[in-house]
């Protein structure tokens, strides 16, 4: 267990708003993803972030933008959601030798009518 | 650009049997490799990894998974399946990037 949360587990909403995500960790980890899980692709890496205010695009970022002005939290953004961001959400940190092995959060669940 | 192919979509074995579930990649440079399991309604384990030295690794739960450079392969293994394996089983691949398979779906049969 690395610790990680996830808040909301599951949310229902609308096309056209705006929701945020996040996942919490308590172990002081520099780095941290947002991944998306859907039938068939796997896991896509949305963003990822290198430290405080350090953030980059990972695959599939359009739709998408992430802040993490705290080392525990970072935060995933969906500006105005539409159907094609239903999907599982994890988030995961880096950890182990030489920060390579990844660990996952226990995801949330989205689902835009 | 990386990439990572899991070649069995969906595969179901009577408990006991054996399990070989393939993974290639396409990278030219180092990689770490994977292998992650998820449980039904469960998030990401990792089951094992493969950083350098010997190409044959052992995992938990009695997989191995074996590294041929080669073939750019890294396929998972159990000689003897048990129905508590049934999860998807994704293979991952990091080279610049993390990148993973699109997942096998394993059902083990009582």
């Amino acid at each position: 267990d690395a610790g990680i949360t996830q808040s909301p587990r599951h949310k229902v909403t609308e096309t056209g708003t705006p929701v945020t995500l996040r996942c919490h960790q308590t172990e002081n980890h520099r780095y941290m993803y947002w991944y998306r899980q859907d039938p068939g692709h796997g896991l896509r890496l949305i963003h990822y972030s290198y430290g405080v205010k350090d953030t980059d695009k990972g695959e599939v970022s359009d739709g998408y933008s992430v802040s993490r002005s705290k080392t525990e939290d970072f935060l995933l953004t969906l500006e105005s959601a539409t159907s094609s961001q239903t999907s599982v959400y994890f988030c995961a940190i880096s950890a182990g030798q030489l920060y390579n092995e990844q660990f996952f959060g226990p995801g949330t669940r989205l689902t835009v009518l | 650009a990386q990439s990572v192919s899991q070649h069995n979509h969906h595969v179901i074995l009577s408990e006991a049997a054996s399990l070989e579930l393939g993974c290639n990649y396409s990278y030219g440079g180092t990689v770490n490799l994977f292998w992650y399991v998820q449980y039904p309604g469960q998030h990401l384990q990792l089951l094992l990894k493969y950083f350098s030295g010997d190409p044959l690794v052992k995992g938990i739960k009695g997989f191995e998974a074996e590294f041929i450079k080669s073939k750019f392969s890294f396929n998972l293994r159990k000689p003897s399946v048990q129905w508590s394996d049934t999860a998807e089983y994704f293979c991952a691949v990091k080279g610049n990037d993390m990148r993973f398979g699109a997942g096998t779906r394993l059902t083990v049969k009582p």
